[in-house]
């Protein structure tokens, strides 16, 4: 079955610091593959996302490329503000023959210090 | 546009209570989802509805029920509720097949169960 993968947390970084959070995944065939956060308090939102191989996602200064040989999808981000806190999960997609179902990692809490 | 939105926020129930969560959606979507999220675990598929009028289960329906009142709702019930069930609960919707590749999702229900 689909299997997502994700680096256990909490990950604690002093502000500026570079980020990387590692992502894996087990599938059949080519899922989509995305990043959500989740802020403190609210609902998950769409952080990015690649529907092929090699492609590269990116919003608000983070970046994740889907690489097929290597079944990953790590998320990175040059320089991390506290505004950056939150909790993040790694997901793919699998078209099935109704709806469009996500498998979620366990997520991993990032804490962002000055 | 409100998005997502769940009600209620919060609820406590004792053991063996039933309850029913509610979500709307105003996006036009054609798919709903409801998720739980316990730590360390992510999110998990408890039912989801590709379309107006059907309903499937997830990885997780046991204790559940689901009705899609029409486009816009995506109701869970709890007949009859178990500590078990002390989780978060997010509903979310999408569009359906290539379409759909973000799932919008709610603030979330935070249910605890005595």
């Amino acid at each position: 079955g689909n299997s997502v993968t994700q680096m256990e947390g909490p990950v604690t970084l002093s502000e500026e610091a570079f980020l990387t959070i590692n992502c894996t995944y087990t599938a059949t065939g080519y899922p989509s593959l995305f990043w959500y956060v989740q802020y403190p308090g609210e609902g998950l939102q769409l952080l990015l996302k690649a529907t092929k191989a090699d492609d590269k996602g990116s919003n608000k200064g983070f970046e994740a490329t889907y690489r097929k040989e290597t079944t990953s999808f790590h998320l990175e981000k040059g320089s991390v503000q506290v505004s950056d806190s939150a909790v993040y999960f790694c997901a793919l997609r699998r078209l099935t023959g109704g709806g469009n179902k996500l498998t979620f990692g366990t997520g991993t809490q990032l804490k962002v210090e000055l | 546009n409100a998005g997502v939105t769940q009600t209620p926020k919060f609820q406590v129930l004792k053991t063996g209570q039933s309850m029913t969560l509610q979500c709307a959606q105003d996006m036009n979507h054609n798919s709903m989802y409801w998720y739980r999220q316990d730590p360390g675990m992510g999110l998990r598929l408890i039912y989801y509805s590709a379309s107006e009028g059907t309903t499937d289960k997830g990885e997780v329906p046991n204790g559940y029920n689901v009705s899609r009142l029409n486009k816009r709702e995506f109701s869970l019930r709890l007949e009859s509720a178990a500590p078990s069930q002390t989780s978060v609960y997010f509903c979310a919707s999408s569009l359906t097949g290539d379409q759909g590749n973000e799932q919008f999702f709610g603030p979330g229900t935070r249910l605890t169960v005595l």
